[in-house]
């Protein structure tokens, strides 16, 4: 079975520029979550999706947001993008039954110059 | 609130020689408890988990940990570490409040490097 799939792999941005960054979750899961990654820290909850309804959101912006697709994929979108957006995007998907463990995909490297 | 901290940013260590990693977590409530190691330039891949039951937890690539609730420590340990170990590894706690099931807090991080 594949795992989670995440697109693109990398992307450069421009500051005050919008992106899209794309998951896949594993075949039955239907819960999805997005994290950031800085560089040298480890990383941190951004939102939650589960049967396309927002569960969870962490200490984010409103420049931050997400939705979840009825084939349970989802996007996150950062709008506006500043320096220090540039980070590993993680998508994890779950099965939302205990004990929700997440299984995480590749990460999207994002630079913003 | 719930909050882990990786005691140490970066452990050195030869080849061959065993290796602990220390975590401490803080929660109010019982946890689900994770490692997860990510090689450079990729995601993360899940050492081992602690959810219940036996406290001595084993885990993939030769790994172990030990959940201690009285210390509130789950610390990571393998008894010959190999050049291939070289990695970042995240200590993580699994938190449930509101709508929000399983999403993990983590720690910053521990850098362990093996020397030959």
């Amino acid at each position: 079975d594949a795992g989670v799939t995440q697109s693109p792999t990398h992307l450069i941005k421009t500051r005050g520029q919008h992106v899209t960054l794309r998951c896949s979750p594993i075949s039955g899961h239907k819960s999805v979550s997005w994290y950031q990654q800085v560089l040298g820290q480890g990383p941190q909850f951004i939102f939650q999706y589960y049967e396309k309804e927002e569960r969870g959101r962490g200490n984010f912006p409103d420049r931050f947001s997400a939705r979840q697709f009825p084939n349970y994929s989802s996007e996150l979108n950062v709008n506006a993008l500043l320096l220090g957006d540039s980070a590993l995007y993680l998508c994890a998907s779950s099965l939302m039954t205990e004990p929700y463990e997440q299984y995480f995909g590749p990460g999207t490297r994002l630079t913003v110059t | 609130a719930q909050s882990v901290t990786q005691l140490d940013s970066q452990v050195p260590v030869f080849e061959e020689a065993p290796v602990e990693l220390r975590c401490n977590y803080s929660s109010s409530v019982s946890v689900y408890l994770f490692w997860y190691v990510q090689y450079p330039n990729q995601g993360l891949q899940l050492l081992l988990k602690y959810l219940s039951g036996s406290t001595l937890v084993k885990g993939i690539n030769g790994f172990e940990a030990e959940f201690n609730k009285s210390q509130t420590s789950f610390h990571l340990r393998k008894p010959s570490v190999h050049i291939s170990d070289t990695a970042e590894y995240f200590c993580a706690v699994s938190v449930n409040y509101g709508g929000s099931q399983g999403n993990l807090i983590f720690g910053k991080g521990t850098k362990l490097s093996v020397k030959p």
